[in-house]
């Protein structure tokens, strides 16, 4: 049971730079998430898709960007990374009921 | 604006002893409300709460929802080293895709 798939664990960025983080889920989920969580603060959400060629954004999208070009897979892309985009971040997904969201392993990064 | 407040922030207790938590909220068009576990990484469900006010348990941890009082309680009693960790407050709101609305969390510390 794979379940929500997020990789790298670990990355450390320069100021400027892009990467990708990669989401993957094999529970053919149709909504998928992506939050960031700062420490002390809660799960912020950034970007979410109801399904592959569908979404839209959340409380905090500024300076990222999503695509969903199939079920499985919802990356999240930081164009220009800021400090400010230091952070953990997690991908999540949730099936026919919606509300019980399940949640990857997440993403810690730093921006330098 | 929607809003999930928890309390407390921060909770240490000894192992044996009983601890509760509160996550009250102030939601528009309230659906649900989840319960979720964070240890070093991804947060695990525990429960999911509705407006019918039936109490979830699963050993020794459960919760109920007081909708009178927009809030929901999660008990846990003789608790363990192993509970030791941040737990979440989630509330779902209609007409947003199953969007969740997180608490900053209620961080456990317990001590042998």
């Amino acid at each position: 049971n794979a379940g929500v798939t997020q990789t790298p664990k670990f990355r450390i960025l320069k100021i400027g730079q892009s990467m990708t983080l990669q989401c993957t889920q094999d529970m053919n989920h149709n909504y998928m998430y992506w939050y960031r969580q700062d420490p002390g603060m809660g799960l912020k959400l950034i970007y979410y898709s109801v399904g592959a060629g569908i979404t839209d954004k959340g409380e905090v999208p500024n300076g990222y960007n999503v695509s969903r070009s199939t079920t499985e897979d919802f990356p999240l892309r930081l164009e220009l990374a800021a400090p400010s985009q230091t952070s953990v971040y997690f991908c999540a997904s949730s099936g026919v009921g919606k509300n019980i969201q399940y949640f990857g392993a997440g993403t810690r990064l730093s921006v330098l | 604006e929607d809003k999930v407040v928890q309390s407390p922030l921060s909770l240490v207790v000894h192992e044996g002893d009983t601890v509760t938590l509160n996550c009250s909220y102030e939601v528009t068009n309230f659906r649900s409300l989840l319960w979720y576990k964070q240890e070093k990484k991804a947060p695990t469900f525990l429960f999911m709460l509705t407006s019918s006010g039936i109490e979830k348990k699963s050993g020794r941890l459960s919760s109920i929802l007081d909708k009178k009082e927009l809030s929901s309680i999660l008990n846990i009693t003789a608790t363990q080293t192993g509970d030791s960790a941040i737990y979440l407050c989630a509330v779902e709101v209609g007409g947003s895709q199953g969007n969740l609305i997180f608490g900053k969390g209620t961080k456990l510390s317990v001590k042998p």
